[in-house]
């Protein structure tokens, strides 16, 4: 079966350019999720997702940030304009949550992750 | 504020030893606990969950929570070179909608 699929694995960009970060959940699951990881900070939610609608966005660092879910097999994760402060690890996931009483059996399956580079 | 707060380590182990890893959490209405597994440049992935006090068994993994010290751990029996890498601890609040509070992991380091 496939796991969350996520591109590009790798980017490298100058300050000021947009950034695009592409997520694929895996078929069924209901919930999406973006993270950031930095060695300084962890791992950070970013915002997530459920049922193809924003939850929760509060993560999300400042309006440079934007992200959609078009459709439950595709999200997107933009930053415009990206500063070298974005430099980081991107990490989408996703899972099933069956209404309220399954919500706290959240196993979250994680994509490989975008390395981010902004110079 | 929801925190989750893990020893960052390195924990080092003999191959063949028990390795112990512990995690505290703040919020007493959490339900849900979890391990992940990251090895260096690479995703984490789900190898424990348990959601109800004692422990939970599979293969040479055990998870232990104690919901009334907010405390859980993963024991590592018969610790491999393999299993090195760093242990996020992940907590899940009960709650319409749900999300995961992550420690900061603890990095394991097994000698052969």
């Amino acid at each position: 079966d496939a796991g969350v699929i996520q591109s590009p694995r790798h980017e490298v960009t100058e300050m000021g350019q947009e950034v695009t970060l592409r997520c694929k959940p895996i078929s069924g699951h209901n919930s999406l999720f973006w993270y950031r990881q930095t060695m300084m900070r962890g791992l950070e939610l970013l915002i997530y997702f459920n049922n193809n609608v924003p939850i929760d966005d509060s993560g999300m660092p400042e309006d440079r940030f934007s992200a959609k879910m078009p459709n439950a097999s595709f999200s997107t994760l933009k930053i415009q304009p990206s500063e070298p402060r974005d430099s980081a690890v991107y990490f989408c996931a996703s899972s099933l949550v069956r209404g309220l009483a399954g919500a706290r059996h959240n196993e979250q399956f994680f994509g490989p992750g975008t390395r981010l580079t902004v110079l | 504020q929801k925190e989750v707060e893990q020893n960052s380590g390195p924990l080092s182990v003999p191959e063949g030893a028990i390795a112990s890893l512990n995690c505290t959490y703040s919020d007493r209405v959490s339900q849900s606990f979890f391990w992940y597994r990251q090895y260096s440049g690479k995703s984490p992935e789900l190898i424990m969950s348990i959601y109800s006090n004692g422990d939970k068994e599979d293969g040479r993994f055990t998870a232990q929570l104690n919901k009334a010290s907010q405390y859980v751990s993963l024991l590592i029996r018969d610790s491999q070179p393999s299993d090195s890498a760093t242990y996020l601890c992940a907590v899940n609040t009960e709650g319409g909608y749900s999300t995961l509070t992550f420690g900061k992991g603890t990095m394991l380091l097994v000698s052969p």
